[in-house]
């Protein structure tokens, strides 16, 4: 299948500032992107789309100042989390769609933890 | 709306075991439904798929059937392995204009020696 990478695999920061997620697919062109968020014990929630040139579409309940997306090429992707407070400690998953596959073909990177002291 | 609902775990399985894993679901629409793997520091992969009723999906010896009537894909291998533990995700796709994937919370299955 094909790769997808996330960087970096961790990140410990102190409250009030930024942090970045890439999101970088290998071997293939994305033309959607998918970030989502996952609480221990919890299912993967899905926080925004984004298609490649344009701006992304937040789900419900997501604060878009707060969770930057940049979409700016077809292999990378990147989340920026803004003033992080220690409710934003999470693990973060991107997923790439392949362009020209089935609508369900999904690649997933590995995740970022975030801790936020 | 949409959701998935998964057996609570972990489970923890002898090697050659028959694993059995829960998965219901609620749907507005007609969806696809998916099983996804996780396996330590790596990201999901799909595992096995079936896009409509009485489908079965089947992947190095997993097997999921796909039953409207019970709105339900139970995940089954018969005989498991080592390398099998993992974090198992129940996932469906509902068609529609807002299509996306909807996930279950996930069970870690750990299969000893």
């Amino acid at each position: 299948g094909a790769v997808v990478s996330q960087h970096p695999s961790r990140v410990i920061c102190k409250s009030g500032t930024s942090v970045k997620i890439e999101c970088r697919s290998l071997d293939f062109q994305a033309t959607t992107m998918f970030w989502y968020r996952q609480f221990p014990k919890q299912s993967l929630m899905l926080m925004a789309t984004s298609n490649e040139g344009s701006k992304a579409t937040y789900e419900q309940g997501v604060e878009k100042d707060k969770f930057l997306i940049n979409h700016a090429s077809l292999t990378l992707s990147t989340l920026t989390v803004t003033s992080a407070h220690p409710e934003d400690s999470s693990f973060y998953i991107c997923s790439q769609f392949m362009a020209g596959s089935a609508y369900n073909e999904q690649f997933f990177g590995p995740g970022t933890r975030l801790t936020v002291l | 709306g949409d959701s998935v609902t998964q057996m609570e775990g972990p489970v923890t399985l002898s090697e050659e075991a028959f694993l059995t894993i829960n998965c219901t679901y609620t749907a507005t629409g007609y969806p696809s439904l998916f099983w996804y793997v996780q396996y330590p520091g790596e990201g999901l992969q799909l595992l096995l798929k079936a896009t409509k009723a009485d489908d079965k999906g089947s992947n190095k010896g997993f097997e999921a059937t796909y039953r409207k009537e019970t709105t339900s894909f139970h995940l089954e291998k018969g005989s498991v392995q080592v390398s099998d533990s993992a974090v198992y995700f129940c996932a469906l796709w509902d068609t529609g204009a807002n299509s996306k994937l909807t996930f279950g919370k996930g069970i870690t299955l750990s299969v000893r020696p």
